[in-house]
C-alpha cells in the first residue's frame, strides 16, 4: 500500500510555462483534494473531486485547472505558470462513508514548486 | 472559512504541557487534528465529532466544545518528538467534502 504518491517532488519552472502536477492514491478512496501551503498561511484548498468524474473549487482557484482521470488519479495543472504560485502543493484524498469518525484524510508527500 | 488557531506558536521544555485551540465562527460538525515536521506532509493524529468524547492517545489527547465552537489539543509531559506544526482541519457539517485548515501552531520541545 503506497498511500498517496505525488510526481514531481521537486520541480522549478520558469514563468509562463505550463506544467501538470500528478497524484495517485490506492486506498479506494472516492474524494481527493489539492492544497497548497506557502509559510504562514497554512493548507489552502485549491481543488478537490467530491467523487469520480466532479470537481469543485475550493479557495484559492484561481491560474489552476485539474482533472479526475479515474478513481485513482487527480492531476493539477499550471497552464502559465507565475511566481505567485512558488509553493509547496499536497495532494489528499479520504473515504467519505457518512461515517466522519473513520474518515481519515491522507496526504501525498508533497510537490515543491519553483516559478521564476 | 478557514478556522482560528492559538497560539501560533509556542516553545516547551522536555516534560511541561501545552495546549493548541481551534476556533470556529460557524458551528462545528467535526475537527481533524494533524501534525506536520518540516519538509515533510501532514500526518493524521485524531478526528473528534459534534456530540464525541473527548479522545485522545499516548499523552496527546483533544475536546471538542460545541457551545465554543471550539476545539482544543492537550500535548502532557511533552517529548522532544512532538516538535512539530500543529494544524486544525474543521468541517461545518456532515454535507461537506473538504476539510479547512487553520494557519498551524507551531510548537518546539526544547531539551
Amino acid at each position: 500500500n503506497a498511500g498517496v504518491t505525488q510526481t514531481p517532488k521537486f520541480q522549478v519552472l520558469k514563468t509562463g510555462q505550463s506544467m501538470t502536477l500528478q497524484c495517485a492514491q490506492d486506498m479506494n478512496h472516492n474524494s481527493m483534494y489539492w492544497y497548497r501551503q506557502d509559510p504562514g498561511m497554512g493548507l489552502r484548498l485549491i481543488y478537490y473531486s467530491a467523487s469520480e468524474g466532479t470537481t469543485d473549487k475550493g479557495e484559492v482557484p484561481n491560474g489552476y485547472n485539474v482533472s479526475r482521470l479515474n478513481k485513482r488519479e487527480f492531476s493539477l495543472r499550471l497552464e502559465s505558470a507565475a511566481p505567485s504560485q512558488t509553493s509547496v502543493y499536497f495532494c489528499a484524498s479520504r473515504y467519505r462513508s457518512g461515517q466522519t469518525s473513520t474518515d481519515t484524510q491522507y496526504f501525498g508527500p508533497g510537490t515543491r514548486l519553483t516559478v521564476l | 472559512q478557514q478556522p482560528v488557531q492559538s497560539p501560533q506558536a509556542v516553545i516547551l521544555r522536555e516534560g511541561e504541557d501545552a495546549v493548541i485551540n481551534c476556533s470556529s465562527s460557524k458551528a462545528l460538525y467535526s475537527v481533524h487534528w494533524y501534525r506536520q515536521k518540516h519538509g515533510e506532509a501532514p500526518i493524521f493524529l485524531m478526528i473528534l465529532l459534534k456530540g464525541g468524547e473527548q479522545k485522545g492517545h499516548d499523552k496527546i489527547s483533544a475536546s471538542f466544545n460545541e457551545k465554543k465552537q471550539q476545539s482544543s489539543l492537550y500535548l502532557t509531559a511533552s517529548q522532544l518528538s512532538y516538535s512539530g506544526t500543529y494544524f486544525c482541519g474543521t468541517e461545518n457539517s456532515n454535507s461537506g467534502y473538504a476539510l479547512n485548515f487553520g494557519k498551524g501552531t507551531s510548537l518546539l520541545v526544547t531539551p
